[in-house]
């Protein structure tokens, strides 16, 4: 079965620091390209960052460039979001996306979620 | 507000033919193909349309995608009570280097 299982999220102050994690199983994870979205309460799906399959390419949404970092460890199938400074308007569900092709810019689709993790942030 | 422009709602009796719009631009519907995602009350997204009409593997023919020039479209047809969930169209943008969303549009099946 093909997975995407999220964690790290949580409760964190403002200007503070947190890491997601996505494990992947079920397909060969370095096939594809990788990419975090997320939704904040009540609201629309937002990008956040995508990652070719070897990490050659990686592109960030304009609101989190310079504070977020996206990286891949493809000998464990897992993805990865280094989120600092962050900020109250970060607060949403992120999930762990897989697109269904290698590279970005891709014009594939995001062919498998996971559940999400949550993160709040508020002092 | 968003990228790429969605009305915010839709509805239609069961039966019944339902289409949704999603409007950008040049850097992203125009050049770019265009997909869609459903969203079910309190579940991850699912992916309903790639590629600008194809439909993955368990989505039923009732759903068809289509794009002309900087506009795009989801067509529903035989409405079901199942087909109740929120819709976002997305495509890559090439001058914001990254995928950009609709806003969404929520589906009442009257």
């Amino acid at each position: 079965e093909v997975q995407l299982v999220e964690s790290g999220g949580g409760l964190v102050q403002p200007g503070r620091s947190l890491r997601l994690s996505c494990a992947a199983s079920g397909f060969t994870f370095d096939d594809y390209a990788m990419h975090w979205v997320r939704q904040a309460p009540g609201k629309g799906l937002r990008w956040v960052s995508g990652i070719s399959w070897n990490s050659g390419k990686i592109a960030y949404a304009d609101s989190v460039k310079g504070r977020f970092t996206i990286s891949r460890d493809n000998a464990k199938n897992s993805l990865y979001l280094q989120m600092n400074s962050l900020r109250p308007e970060d607060t949403a569900l992120y999930y762990c996306v897989k697109d269904d092709v290698a590279t970005i810019p891709s014009d594939g689709g995001l062919d498998v979620w996971g559940q999400g993790t949550t993160v709040t942030v508020s002092s | 507000q968003s990228v790429l422009t969605q009305p915010p709602s839709a509805s239609g009796a069961p039966g019944q033919r339902v289409t949704i719009s999603c409007s950008g631009s040049s850097s992203n519907i125009r050049g770019n193909i265009v997909n869609w995602y459903q969203q079910l009350p309190r579940t991850a997204p699912k992916l309903l349309i790639y590629d600008g009409n194809k439909r993955p593997s368990g989505v039923p023919d009732r759903f068809s995608g289509s794009k002309s020039g900087t506009s795009a479209s989801l067509a529903i047809s035989g409405l079901q009570s199942a087909d109740e969930a929120d819709y976002y169209c997305a495509a890559w943008d090439d001058s914001l280097n990254g995928v950009v969303f609709g806003g969404g549009t929520k589906l009442t099946v009257l």
